[in-house]
């Protein structure tokens, strides 16, 4: 069971837009530490897509946006493409114990 | 461009060793912090260790801790995972990941990755 919640599966057709919840605690999220979002495709390596909790790398486009609330975080996809379907996780620092960095368990995102 | 290319995995035994490495380049090596993250078979990620940029301080899951060593060699832009006590459960790709942050290790993130080397625990 990990420390971050994130929903198995998202779905969404074409151009809509969907959101991918990531729930923490008061050891993480709820402390104040960022929340930081990964892409994964199937055989392929991690891709980050947002850190600092809402701060996109350069090449990411701005159709992904992250924002973060109490002991929650979200990630918005909008006008949604066919190559966006994959797995994604939110990643944080916990405090609870020894220095940990945390993941979440990924939520699968499958474009209608 | 960064790269980093990870090599040295396999299939070993329960209670056997493997040691990986990560080639890193297109950045300067001894600047930053650099981690190892695994992902089991049908699982999700999990952070495994990481080691400072200059002064090598480590730190590790408690899944590992005590098993696994990590380590750098700044002057060959060289990560290195030992991996000792092979766990059935320590069957994963293991990805090299150069980690950065802004304010302090509770900000850091993953900002670039390997593909990945892929081990296997089984008799």
């Amino acid at each position: 069971q990990s420390v971050l919640t994130q929903p198995p599966s998202v779905s969404g057709a074409p151009g809509q837009r969907v959101t991918i919840a990531c729930t923490g605690s008061s050891s993480n999220i709820g402390a104040g530490h960022d929340v930081h979002w990964y892409q994964k495709l199937p055989g392929t390596a991690p891709k980050l897509l947002i850190y600092g909790s809402s701060n996109r790398p350069s090449g990411v486009p701005d159709r992904f946006s992250g924002s973060k609330s109490g002991t929650s975080a979200s990630l918005a996809i909008t006008g949604l493409q066919a190559e966006d379907e994959a797995d994604y996780y939110c990643q944080a620092y916990d405090s609870r114990v020894s220095v940990n960095w945390v993941f979440g368990g990924g939520t699968k995102l499958t474009v209608l | 461009e960064v790269q980093l290319l990870e090599s040295g995995g396999g299939l070993v035994q329960p209670g056997g060793s493997l040691r990986l490495s990560c080639a890193a380049s297109g950045f300067t090596f001894s600047n930053y912090a650099m981690s190892w993250v695994r992902q089991a078979p049908g699982k999700g990620l999990e952070w495994v260790s990481t080691i400072s940029g200059y002064t090598g301080n480590t730190y590790y899951a408690d899944s590992v801790r005590g098993r696994f060593t990590i380590s750098r060699d700044n002057s060959k832009n060289t990560l290195f995972l030992q991996l000792n006590g092979l766990r059935a459960e320590d069957t994963a790709v293991y990805y090299c990941a150069k980690f950065r942050g802004s304010n302090g290790y509770q900000s850091y993130y993953f900002d670039s990755w390997g593909q990945g080397t892929l081990v296997t625990v089984s008799s």
